[in-house]
């Protein structure tokens, strides 16, 4: 019953490295997202996908990518990662129609 | 543009003191509201939803249209529920969330 899962759990990047940052669902979700959590902020919606090779951006999407080739899958790309990058990232699915959101345990992003 | 305000970052209690952590909203149109808790190092999920007008841990949320709020309300604080909450609200029209910035309880016994 592994419902949503991402890999790793923790990096640490140089600044202008690039990563993918791996999600998964085993749910038949539709929707999948990526969030980031930053102390005082909250969490804000990177991107977003609402079916296979369906993607669209959120609040805060400037210095990532996303693919959705299955519905599986919703990786999250850093092309070159920055500082201000930093942060725990949580991938989340959610059946169509409804906006309850199951998240991943997140990954923890350190760029120095 | 729809927002969502949390106006406490922290929240202390005692032990069997109530607890009521604040979530205003601002949205046109019918909303729908969720409550997210996170335990310490742990992933978000979801404790209560005001369509199903449910409790959960105790806790209970009523959705004030008149207020725009939707305030969570515990009774009777347990050191257990020490942890980090999120309101959320359904961004219209798609399946997901703008969160509040979240509201620390810490329960102290």
């Amino acid at each position: 019953n592994a419902g949503v899962t991402q890999t790793p759990k923790f990096q640490v990047l140089k600044t202008g490295q690039s990563m993918t940052l791996q999600c998964a669902q085993d749910m038949n979700h539709e929707y999948m997202s990526w969030y980031r959590q930053d102390p005082g902020m909250g969490l804000r919606l990177i991107h977003y996908s609402v079916g296979a090779g369906i993607t669209d951006q959120g609040e805060v999407p400037n210095g990532y990518n996303v693919s959705r080739s299955t519905t599986e899958d919703f990786p999250l790309r850093l092309l070159s990662a920055a500082p201000s990058q930093t942060s725990v990232y949580f991938c989340a699915s959610s059946r169509q129609g409804t906006a309850e959101a199951f998240f991943g345990q997140g990954t923890r992003l350190t760029v120095v | 543009a729809q927002r969502v305000t949390q106006p406490e970052k922290l929240l202390s209690v005692f032990k069997g003191a109530p607890v009521e952590l604040k979530c205003n909203y601002s949205y046109s149109g019918s909303p729908e509201l969720f409550w997210y808790v996170q335990y310490s190092r742990q992933r978000l999920q979801l404790l209560l939803r005001h369509i199903s007008r449910e409790s959960i841990k105790g806790f209970t949320a009523d959705l004030n249209k008149g207020e725009t709020s939707f305030h969570l309300k515990k009774p009777f604080a347990q050191e257990e529920d020490s942890a980090m909450y999120y309101c959320a609200l359904r961004n219209s029209g798609y399946s997901t969330l703008t969160f509040g910035k979240g509201t620390m309880l810490l329960v102290s016994p």
